[in-house]
């Protein structure tokens, strides 16, 4: 099955600074790369995906980027501030609804 | 904007008992799914729900777990004979049938079992 790697665990930036999270997966047929933001006592909440054909993908201060030849794929935050402060998620899938999460990291904007 | 919606927010029980997390997912959706997250650990998939049966499950959702849609608006999660480690965060998501990938997710049922 599915295996996610999530790096690093813990991540802590100056407000203003970038913060780059990184995901591998294992199975080449993983077709759907979420990520999710998951605040204190909260549900994960999707903040922006990307799917194979699709190299990069931004969203106002947020990217994506994925390498399939790699099975890598990464978050990029640009301009942080101490609301992106949550625990962050990647997790890849297929077509068979079976989601799996990498461990998360924990996402720290300092002001 | 809709929402997948979770009830209770929290559950205490004592080991052995069963228990029912409730869920209602948003209401064009088809594609139904339980995921559990013990606490500081990765959110972890249980079971995809589609057409009135399960369509993957994974080695977590043994026969203590059960899932069921009984009317056209509920999704629930039943286990029937709690464990410590049943311990955690359960969260319902639900997806539509066009974007099937794009899961989302409720705000979770913190079940206790004591």
């Amino acid at each position: 099955g599915e295996n996610v790697e999530q790096h690093p665990s813990t991540l802590s930036v100056q407000e203003g600074d970038s913060a780059v999270i990184k995901c591998t997966y294992s199975d080449s047929a993983s077709n759907y790369f979420p990520w999710y933001k998951q605040e204190l006592g909260k549900g994960p909440q999707l903040i922006i995906d990307i799917r194979s054909n699709v190299g990069e993908k931004k969203d106002q201060r947020i990217a994506v980027t994925l390498n399939k030849t790699a099975k890598h794929f990464s978050l990029h935050i640009t301009e942080t501030q101490p609301e992106d402060s949550a625990v962050y998620f990647c997790a890849a899938s297929g077509n068979n609804n079976d989601m799996r999460f990498g461990a998360g990291t924990r996402l720290t904007v300092k002001p | 904007e809709p929402e997948v919606t979770q009830t209770p927010s929290h559950q205490v029980t004592q080991m052995g008992q069963e228990v029912i997390l409730r869920c209602v997912p948003i209401s064009n959706h088809l594609y139904f799914y339980w995921y559990r997250q013990i606490l500081g650990q990765k959110v972890e998939f249980l079971v995809s729900f589609y057409n009135n049966e399960i369509s993957e499950k994974s080695e977590i959702f043994d026969d203590q777990f059960s899932v069921e849609r009984p009317d056209g608006s509920n999704f629930t999660l039943k286990i029937r004979s709690t464990k410590l480690e049943d311990s955690a965060m359960y969260f319902c998501a639900s997806s539509s049938r066009l974007l099937y990938n794009e899961q989302f997710f409720g705000p979770g049922t913190r079940l206790t079992v004591l």
